[in-house]
Order: C-alpha cells, then structure tokens, then sequence
C-alpha cells in the first residue's frame, strides 16, 4: 500500500534553531501533500497544502515565512520550522492523497515529528 | 459552530460492551466523511470510510446523515486493542479537498 515516509520522528532544538522536516511518498507520486500540526489533547489542524511546482497554500493564522515549505518533486516536500520557539513545539505530521491525486478518497498519514523546543 | 464536533468522552467500557461515537459538521458541501483511529503519540490511521447507505466492517458500522449532518461509529463486542482515540473526519472537496478533523474521543476499554 501507499506509504509517506517522515524524518525524523523525535527532534528537540534550541530556541532559535531551524528545523526541517521531510515527507517522502515512497510508492506513489503525491502532487500534493498537506501539513498537520497537533498540540495535545487537540485536533489535527491543517496549516498548509505543499503543492509541487508551485508555492504552497497556508491557512488562515499560519505564517509562511515562520513554517517554509518546498515541495521540489513528486516525491518530496519538506516543512521547515524557522527561528523555532517553544510554542513551536508540537506533533507535525504530513498526509498526502493516497493514489496521489486529489479527489480520491484515501489519505495516507507519516508517521509525524514531535518537536520539542527547549 | 465547530466545522466537526465530537463527544468529548473519554469512554471507559468493559470488554465486549457496545460503544457509540457521535460526530456533527457544519459544512453541508462536505463531501466524504471518514473514521480515523489514533493511538497515542501517533499517526492517524483510517479505520473506515462512511457511505451515505451506511456501511459495515466486522464489528464497525458507520452511518452518515446528510440531512443532519450527523455521522456515527458503532463498535460492537469490543476488545481491549480498540482503545484509542477515534477521529471524525470530513473532507470538503474544493480546490485544496482539505481534511478537517474532529478533536477526537478517547476509547478505553478494560478487561
């Protein structure tokens, strides 16, 4: 089946470091890939939509110069965290359409990042 | 009004007992409806999709009404491996067809 491989599971930073975090879609080709992010006890907020080849879509109240995303081929999109504080700290995770193509019904999750900022 | 709200739970219920989970959205153009299970610390996985007929899957029934905007997840004879927390989930098909999640409910059954 479709698998998203996410890197790295568990990363913890120094306040003001910059983190990157990687998606790849190892079976399937995703043109798209959208990026969660849960604080405890809370529901999965979608912060933005990675398409590739074009800039990404953020939701409303996330900043896009604080949570960068490339989506540089099929197979790859990358969030990085900049200048990262501790109400950064979260369980991110990814998700892409799982045949790869939007409007189909299944989605395939990674396996998420806990960022711990210290 | 929430885009998905859920029970808040958590529940707690013997082995075997018949546990219900209730979900309503507020977007009428949703269009695919969805249960995800969540373990702690960990992805969402799909548990099962939600046809507007209704639909089975072993001890799982889902059931979807459009009129009210309702959506529910029976689980029968439950088992210790069910604990979890279970996600309502609708996908509004538009230009990005973007998941909303529910908060979730906590399962927890006991032996």
């Amino acid at each position: 089946g479709a698998v998203v491989s996410q890197h790295p599971s568990r990363v913890i930073c120094k306040s003001g470091t910059s983190v990157k975090i990687e998606c790849r879609s190892l079976d399937f080709q995703a043109t798209t890939m959208f990026w969660y992010r849960q604080f405890p006890k809370q529901s999965l907020m979608l912060m933005a939509t990675s398409n590739e080849g074009s800039k990404a879509t953020y939701e409303q109240g996330v900043e896009k110069d604080k949570f960068l995303i490339n989506h540089a081929s099929l197979t790859l999109s990358t969030l990085t965290v900049t200048s990262a504080h501790p109400e950064d700290s979260s369980f991110y995770i990814c998700s892409a359409p799982t045949t790869g193509v939007l409007g189909s019904d299944g989605y395939t999750f990674g396996s998420g990042t806990r960022l711990t900022v210290v | 009004r929430k885009e998905v709200e859920q029970d808040p739970g958590p529940f707690n219920v013997p082995e075997g007992a018949t546990v219900a989970f209730n979900c309503t959205y507020s977007n009428s153009a949703s269009q695919s409806f969805f249960w995800y299970r969540q373990d702690c610390r960990k992805e969402p996985k799909l548990l099962m999709s939600v046809y507007s007929s209704g639909n089975e899957d072993g001890r799982f029934t889902a059931q979807l009404n459009r009129a009210s905007q309702y959506i529910s997840l029976l689980i029968r004879d439950s088992k210790l491996s069910d604990s979890a927390t279970y996600l309502c989930v609708v996908n509004q098909r538009g230009s990005n067809y973007k998941l909303t999640f529910g908060k979730g409910t906590l399962l927890t059954v006991n032996p």
